[in-house]
């Protein structure tokens, strides 16, 4: 069976710090990727998603990038975090064709302080 | 650009009753549409997914209904539990897109 990987659960990282989130998936191949974040009281926002190793798109402008270097693993990063990225961050993925259902993974707490 | 609705917002109820949540799209040349539940702190777990072709989807205590051309999509909750309480989202996936469009959610607070 299929499973998502993501971690860590929880972080806290000063302002300037650099940040990388790893999220790696099992059990299948060429899966599309997903990286979202969730803002207290507000809805889910595509950050990144990829198709494929090395393929990344770019939902919104913003202070942090995304990189693909191995099938099932996606990577989440910031050179300088600011306040402004503190939030939950969710990184999901769901198969190459057919009913392309999505799965989620356990999600990072991020804080910047 | 597909935009997607849930009402209300915010649900409490007592043990026992039968919910409808609703989710309305206003694209109705939709691929698919899914339906999630994210409990505090936690990521999203799948519920349902109905594929456009489809009426509706069964699991368990929990059934829901796709009108594409009223772009509309309805999640039942029979019997309700507290254990049902949680963030109820559905998301539209639409032809051709690998993006599906999620809505705000619907927070269910179900009491004994």
């Amino acid at each position: 069976s299929q499973t998502i990987h993501q971690w860590p659960a929880t972080l806290v990282q000063p302002v300037g710090s650099p940040l990388s989130l790893e999220c790696t998936v099992e059990g299948t191949s060429n899966p599309n990727l997903y990286w979202y974040r969730q803002a207290a009281g507000r809805g889910l926002q595509l950050l990144f998603y990829s198709v494929g190793i090395g393929q990344i798109s770019s939902e919104v402008p913003q202070n942090l990038s995304a990189s693909r270097p191995q099938d099932r693993q996606f990577i989440l990063s910031s050179k300088k975090l600011l306040l402004s990225d503190s939030g939950f961050y969710l990184c999901a993925w769901s198969g190459a064709g057919g009913l392309n259902i999505q799965y989620f993974g356990a999600g990072t707490r991020l804080s910047v302080l | 650009k597909q935009e997607v609705t849930q009402i209300p917002a915010a649900l409490s109820v007592p043990e026992g009753e039968n919910l409808v949540l609703n989710c309305s799209f206003t694209d109705s040349a939709i691929y698919n549409l899914q339906w999630f539940r994210q409990d505090p702190g936690k990521g999203l777990t799948s519920l349902l997914l109905i594929q456009s072709s489809q009426r509706e989807q069964t699991s368990g205590r929990l059934n829901a209904s796709l009108d594409k051309s009223s772009g509309r999509s309805t999640l039942y909750i029979a019997a309700s539990q507290p254990g049902d309480s949680a963030t109820y989202l559905c998301a539209v996936r639409d032809g051709g897109s690998y993006i599906p469009t999620f809505g705000r959610g619907t927070s269910l607070i179900v009491h004994p």
